[in-house]
């Protein structure tokens, strides 16, 4: 079985700053890892995803996330944090021999003036 | 290219009413998913389906939930005499492939479910 724990609900950030989101996921097979970007009242959008290729991805928006495996881990980040980042995130890992995704509960990020 | 449609955005029903949740997928795009996302929650897997086809429905509740993509129109999400707890956002994601293959999914913007 899968999942993915995403360490904070809520990250408050100024802008201009880093963005560090984490997560951590447990599969059991080789998995594909996402991340997911939810602004109000839209659909979900693919930041990012790894699949077993570079470790570190690059995504859209300037996020970049790095897949390690010793600590089981996918964190997101961004070097610099844009008003419009504000969003809730969501960390999704899936099963190479599967067909459903495994959601974290979502880190919402709030970034100030 | 229009994206994945969903609609209506909103619905709202009274205890005991039915649900119609309507997915238009992307062009071209043979497989459906189907998931619920409760207040404060992720998204969870309810089903996915292909054309005419459920693949797997292990995520849907045993009674009142069903689904379906049939052959020409949407996919249509049905949930019969709905209670408060149905109260969600119902997510559908398309894709061209199977994502056992890794391949991207597509959301749509979601319905949102209010049961009175």
């Amino acid at each position: 079985a899968q999942s993915v724990t995403q360490l904070d609900s809520h990250v408050s950030v100024s802008e201009g700053t880093p963005v560090l989101l984490r997560c951590n996921y447990s599969s059991s097979y080789s998995p594909s890892l996402f991340w997911y970007v939810q602004h109000p009242n839209k659909g979900l959008q693919l930041l990012l995803k790894y699949t077993s290729a570079a470790t570190l991805v690059k995504g859209i928006n300037g996020f970049e996330a790095e897949f390690k495996k010793s600590e089981t881990s996918f964190h997101l980040t961004k070097p610099s944090a844009h008003m419009s980042d504000a969003a809730e995130y969501f960390c999704v890992v899936s099963e190479a021999a599967g067909n459903k995704l495994t959601f974290g509960g979502g880190t919402r990020v709030l970034v100030k003036p | 290219n229009a994206g994945v449609m969903q609609n209506p955005r909103h619905l709202v029903r009274r205890r005991g009413q039915e649900a119609r949740l309507r997915c238009s997928p992307m062009k071209g795009h043979s497989h459906v998913y189907w998931y619920r996302q409760l207040p404060e929650e992720g998204l969870k897997f309810m089903v996915y389906l292909q054309k005419e086809n459920i693949i797997d429905e292990s995520g849907m509740p045993k009674e009142r939930f069903s689904a379906e993509f049939p052959k020409e129109g949407p996919s249509i999400l049905r949930i019969q005499q709905v209670v408060r707890g149905d109260s969600a956002a119902y997510f559908c994601a398309s894709s061209p492939i199977s994502i056992a293959t890794n391949e991207k999914l597509f959301f749509g913007s979601g319905t949102q479910l209010s049961v009175l």
